[in-house]
């Protein structure tokens, strides 16, 4: 069974840059698409965007001047770019295999920002 | 404000039968199915049902799913307290090309 365990700085300041990267275990990251969401404290889910392992990918519009999803085949792990943060973007981040069907999902990491 | 419409809490007896609805979205998503959600307060969401009404290796069958239209419904039967959670209803936006959720749904069963 694939697990997702991700890791990241959890604290920014406002126009920081963010970086999460999300390893893959028990499968392999071809032959599927992979997602970044988020979710802030007491909201619901906010989907990021999404690679496969050829590197194609496919961005939240509200997000996409921000957003930069990767792909590391070799270390077998993807990873999330979100440049300048504010408190807005303070939220749980999640990885997640899927695209539209998210069936594995990483532990989450709190990001807060902080002005 | 979400795309999707669901109920903000539905409630209902250990036992007993529940239904949350999820509706909205564009026209054009007519023909893009649905995927259901269940998150435990501090845990991350889990995958229930899948092409709307397909259920995943291990998921129990008193979890169903349907739709029509753009409204899907997620049903949950014989209750129990391990069912209280966030439920959450997910699709693909033709019209903003993006995943799309709803703002979920807290199940709480008394």
């Amino acid at each position: 069974q694939v697990q997702l365990q991700q890791w990241g700085a959890g604290l920014l300041k406002s126009s920081e840059t963010l970086s999460l990267t999300c390893a893959v275990y028990g499968g392999s990251v071809s032959g599927y698409y992979w997602s970044w969401l988020r979710q802030p404290p007491g909201k619901g889910l906010e989907w990021i965007g999404e690679i496969n392992h050829s590197g194609t990918t496919i961005y939240n519009p509200s997000l996409k001047s921000r957003v930069t999803i990767s792909v590391d085949t070799s270390k077998n792990q993807f990873s999330l770019r979100l440049s300048s943060m504010t408190a807005a973007d303070t939220a749980v981040y999640y990885c997640a295999r899927g695209s539209q069907v998210l069936d594995s999902w990483g532990q989450g990491t709190l990001v807060t920002v902080s002005s | 404000q979400s795309v999707l419409t669901q109920p903000p809490s539905v409630s209902a007896a250990p036992g007993q039968k529940v239904t949350i609805s999820c509706s909205g979205g564009s026209s054009k998503n007519g023909n893009n199915d649905v995927s259901w959600y269940q998150q435990v307060p501090g845990t991350a969401p889990k995958l229930l049902i899948y092409e709307s009404n397909k259920r995943p290796s291990g998921i129990p069958d008193r979890f169903s799913g349907s739709k029509s239209g753009t409204s899907a419904t997620l049903g949950i039967t014989g209750l129990q307290t391990g069912d209280e959670a966030d439920y959450y209803c997910g699709t693909w936006d033709n019209s903003l090309s993006a995943v799309v959720f709803g703002g979920g749904t807290k199940l709480t069963v008394l």
